[in-house]
């Protein structure tokens, strides 16, 4: 199984841009890299998903390096909402639907 | 977009029950998995339908079954409930492939007593 390793938590400030690594040192030429996070009490949300450039959406960046073993996830200016546990999963060719979550990286944001 | 709704919200059986969660899937995914998030964990794959058939099943036994819709909604079922089934069980849409995302509902809270 696409594995990635995540640190157990981080803190950042409001306002503040915050990045998430993560280091996916197995990863295949065909994974994709998804992130997704989950709010106490909710499913997981979306966020963004690349496979070999940067991505920018309206929620994140997303940088990806070059050897495609490592990921950030940039939030560019946190805010008390965006306080929630964040997974970095390989959405591996063949998988049929299977994301493996890992424990994420819970991320706290203070005021 | 209509999103991923499940029902009910919270569930609470007996051990040794059978019971069936509901899920709707986004407007125009064909695709529906199911997950099992036991607290403090991340959520396990039970198992994916396309086209109305199982296509990709993780590591349940099979008193963990489901069913998709032509209308692509989905039900899961579980039967012979045991105390460790008391998890939250989401349902996730989306379009076959890698390179598309999976729409998550807020989930069903089972609890098994």
């Amino acid at each position: 199984d696409a594995k990635t390793t995540q640190p157990n938590s981080m803190e950042s400030n409001e306002e503040e841009p915050v990045h998430l690594p993560c280091n996916h040192s197995t990863i295949s030429g065909t994974d994709y890299i998804h992130w997704y996070r989950q709010l106490p009490s909710q499913g997981p949300e979306y966020v963004i998903h690349g496979l070999t450039s940067n991505v920018n959406n309206r929620m994140a960046s997303l940088a990806i390096a070059e050897d495609r073993k490592s990921s950030t996830l940039i939030l560019h200016r946190a805010t008390l909402r965006d306080a929630a546990v964040y997974y970095c999963i390989l959405n591996y060719g063949g998988s049929q639907g299977n994301l493996i979550f890992g424990k994420g990286t819970k991320l706290s944001v203070k005021p | 977009e209509t999103g991923v709704t499940q029902s009910p919200t919270h569930l609470i059986k007996t051990r040794g029950q059978q019971v069936t969660l509901r899920c709707s899937s986004q407007s125009g995914h064909n695709t529906v998995s199911w997950y099992q998030q036991a607290l403090g964990q991340g959520p396990q794959f039970i198992f994916q339908y396309y086209r109305e058939e199982e296509n990709g099943r993780g590591n349940f036994p099979p008193r963990f079954s489901g069913l998709q819709f032509p209308n692509y909604s989905s039900e899961l079922n579980v039967n012979a409930l045991e105390l460790d089934d008391s998890a939250l069980y989401l349902c996730a849409s989306s379009l076959l492939g890698q390179n598309y995302g999976y729409t998550f509902g807020s989930g069903t809270r089972l609890t098994v007593v």
